[in-house]
């Protein structure tokens, strides 16, 4: 399986302001996945990233609001642009290893916005 | 994409008593995979099925994958504290490279 050292843990934000989340995974991968899970709720996919080409984006989910990067195959950041209290929740980073090692998950960033 | 439903939602259980909880997909599934989050914790991969009919064990937990493979469940024997979290199940429809995260069953135990 992969590592994943995602950053920061958490964070409070004030409205308005836009926080960046980074995920460096310890080997190389093709795609890159961005979910969010709301406080008791499952996990929404977000985005796919994949290197060298712009996200593909989950039915809800923009790029205006949630501009991704992937420079390249090891590192992805997510923008949570323009923050209302609606975007308080945890977002969590993923990486398939193979095809029988299922997801692995960066430890997560809680953000609260205020 | 495909939906994946997950029952139930919460399961309190006494220590050493069973349960199981069940998940549905609405199309066919390529492969369905069992993830653990314990509170305050990211999610972790447990298993994954792939044949129609699969039964695959871990200790106390028993994966099945329905033989249409629609259909999952996850059966613990002999609940022990250590198993308190949320179970997602998650389905990947057979032209999908995308995951799709059952509710989650939510166990609480009892001591």
């Amino acid at each position: 399986s992969a590592v994943i050292s995602q950053k920061p843990s958490r964070d409070i934000c004030q409205r308005g302001t836009s926080l960046t989340i980074q995920c460096q995974v310890d080997s190389q991968v093709t795609m890159m996945f961005w979910y969010r899970q709301q406080p008791g709720q499952s996990l929404t996919l977000i985005a796919t990233a994949n290197q060298g080409s712009e996200a593909t984006y989950e039915s809800g989910f923009v790029i205006d609001k949630f501009p991704i990067s992937r420079p390249n195959l090891t590192f992805s950041t997510l923008t949570v642009s323009n923050m209302s209290p609606e975007d308080s929740s945890i977002y969590l980073c993923s990486v398939e290893i193979g095809l029988h090692y299922g997801y692995t998950f960066g430890s997560g960033t809680r953000l609260t916005v205020v | 994409g495909q939906q994946v439903m997950q029952i139930p939602q919460y399961q309190h259980v006494q220590e050493g008593e069973d349960f199981t909880t069940y998940c549905n997909s609405s199309t066919t599934l390529s492969n369905i995979q069992w993830y653990k989050q314990r509170p305050g914790g990211h999610p972790v991969f447990l298993i994954q099925l792939v044949k129609s009919g699969e039964v695959k064990k871990q200790k106390r937990l028993t994966f099945q994958f329905g033989e249409a493979k629609k259909n999952s469940s996850l059966h613990i024997t002999a609940t022990q504290t250590t198993d308190v979290g949320t179970y997602f199940c998650a389905g990947k429809g057979s032209n999908d490279y995308k995951l799709s995260f059952g509710a989650g069953t939510t166990v609480t135990v009892r001591a």
